[in-house]
C-alpha cells in the first residue's frame, strides 16, 4: 500500500531535549516535505527535499533541521525544543513538478507534539 | 509566491443544505489548485484537483470545485451536505513550472459545520 508513515504519533517532551520525528514514504518520491498546522493559521510549510542531499527552508524553518540522506526518508530534527514548537507535523510527499509530476501530495497521519 | 485565501473561518449550515466554501488565490506563476480536507483526529486527504482542461472539477464525497481564471476564484461546493462531511477543509496551491519553491501554500482552512 502507498503510503506516509510518520513516527512517533503523539509525543510530549520537555523543554531542550532533542527529538526525531521520523517519515518514510514508500512511492519513489523525489519531493518530500514537513508541515506544521496551529489553529488559525493553516498548514505551513518547515523544510522541503527536492531530492536526495538537496532541502531547503520553507516559511517557518526556524528551530528545525532535516536531512534527505536516503529518497525514502526525510526526518525532522529539533535539537532544542521549545515550547512554541508544539504543534501537529504533517511530512508529505510526492512526484516533482519539475520533473512532470502533477502537483499532489501525499500526506502521513501526523504527529502531535507537545513541548513543555 | 503565491497566497491562499480562504474567506470564511468557519461555515454552519444545516444538514442536507447546499454549500460553497471558497477561497481565492494569488500567483505570479500558473498554478495547480487543489482541496484537501481534514476530518477530526487525522490527516489530509485530497478532496479534488484541478490541473488542466474543464473548469469544473468533481471529487470524492459529492463535492465539486470551479476554476476561474479571471476571478483567482477556486470555489468548493456540495449541492447537500450530511453531518459525515463536518471537517475542516483547505485550499491549495502548487506552481506548475520548475525553479524555486516547490511545495503547496495552503489557505488557513475553513471548519465546515454540519448542524442537524
Amino acid at each position: 500500500e502507498a503510503q506516509v508513515t510518520q513516527n512517533p504519533r503523539y509525543l510530549i517532551t520537555v523543554t531542550g531535549k532533542k527529538l526525531t520525528v521520523t517519515c518514510s514514504q514508500n512511492m519513489n518520491h523525489e519531493y518530500m516535505s514537513w508541515y506544521r498546522q496551529d489553529p488559525g493559521l493553516g498548514l505551513r510549510q518547515i523544510y522541503y527535499s527536492m531530492n536526495v542531499e538537496v532541502t531547503d527552508k520553507g516559511d517557518v524553518p526556524e528551530g528545525y533541521k532535516v536531512s534527505r540522506k536516503e529518497k525514502r526518508n526525510f526526518p525532522l530534527i529539533l535539537e532544542s525544543p521549545s515550547p512554541n514548537q508544539t504543534s501537529l507535523y504533517f511530512c508529505a510527499s510526492s512526484l516533482s513538478v519539475q520533473t512532470g509530476g502533477l502537483g499532489e501530495l501525499f500526506f502521513g497521519e501526523g504527529s502531535r507534539l507537545t513541548v513543555l | 509566491a503565491q497566497s491562499v485565501t480562504q474567506l470564511d473561518s468557519q461555515v454552519p449550515v444545516f444538514e442536507e443544505a447546499p454549500v460553497e466554501l471558497r477561497c481565492n488565490y494569488s500567483s505570479s506563476v500558473s498554478v495547480y489548485l487543489f482541496w484537501y480536507v481534514q476530518y477530526p483526529n487525522q490527516g489530509l486527504q485530497l478532496l479534488l484537483k484541478y490541473l488542466s482542461g474543464s473548469t469544473l472539477v468533481k471529487g470524492i464525497n459529492g463535492f465539486e470545485a470551479e476554476f476561474n481564471k479571471s476571478q483567482t476564484s477556486f470555489h468548493l461546493r456540495k449541492p447537500s451536505v450530511h453531518i459525515s462531511d463536518t471537517a475542516e477543509y483547505f485550499c491549495a496551491v502548487r506552481r506548475r513550472s520548475g525553479g524555486g519553491a516547490d511545495g503547496l501554500t495552503f489557505g488557513k482552512g475553513t471548519h465546515l459545520i454540519i448542524q442537524p
